[in-house]
């Protein structure tokens, strides 16, 4: 099993360019999550799908949207990347919340 | 409403003990510890649920106290691998989907 995973593990973009966030499970789990961490910040929740087919707001959603493919994958897309969206992003799931959370590793983004 | 975590750092000898601490200053409902080394994801420690229980793993053990909001991790006999970032979470009573973590406690374990 590979457990939660991300692509890319890094990524520059300009100011203004847009991309897609990849995370993928393979627990069947019901809930995912998609979290920022900036230093000094901890890491805060951007968006969340409780299951398959909703998706709610965070702490930090301006910015971004995401979509909840299918039970497998939640995709976070940055329609016009700003410098303040530069940080580390993870996807996390769990069987159901608020139940332990599986990290993936990371994305390591740079918006120039 | 992000928990508050202390100390921010602490740097120990190996065997030593330390304590860290989480408070909300709202009703939780359970209570969350992960740690994270550098460059790494955050890995799963454990959780608490309200009713004041508290949890053990191996040698890192917990406590929640409903009444206050607060919970406290405690690592005894502290081992190299100890090091890292611990973060607490915390899930408020009525938002059961909603993790909001803490800023942090940084641990050195130091021979």
């Amino acid at each position: 099993n590979a457990g939660v995973t991300q692509t890319p593990k890094f990524q520059v973009l300009k100011t203004g360019q847009s991309m897609t966030l990849q995370c993928a499970q393979d627990m069947n789990h019901n809930s995912m999550y998609w979290y920022r961490q900036d230093p000094g910040m901890g890491l805060r929740l951007i968006y969340y799908s409780a299951s398959e087919g909703t998706t709610d707001k965070g702490e930090v959603p301006n910015g971004y949207n995401v979509s909840r493919l299918n039970k497998r994958e939640f995709s976070l897309r940055l329609e016009s990347a700003a410098p303040s969206q530069t940080s580390v992003y993870f996807c996390a799931s769990s069987d159901r919340a608020p139940h332990e959370q599986f990290f993936g590793p990371g994305t390591r983004l740079t918006v120039l | 409403q992000q928990p508050v975590q202390s100390p921010q750092a602490v740097i120990l000898r190996e065997g030593e003990d330390a304590v860290i601490n989480c408070s909300s200053s709202k009703a939780l409902y359970s209570v969350h510890w992960y740690r994270q080394k550098h460059g790494e994801a955050p890995i799963f420690l454990m959780i608490l649920l309200k009713g004041g229980e508290q949890k053990g793993h191996d040698k890192i053990s917990a406590s929640f106290n409903e009444k206050k909001q607060q919970s406290s991790l405690y690592l005894t006999a502290s081992q190299l691998s100890y090091s890292g970032t611990y973060f607490c979470g915390t899930v408020l009573t009525g938002t059961a989907s909603k993790l909001t973590f803490g800023t942090g406690t940084r641990l050195q374990v130091t021979l």
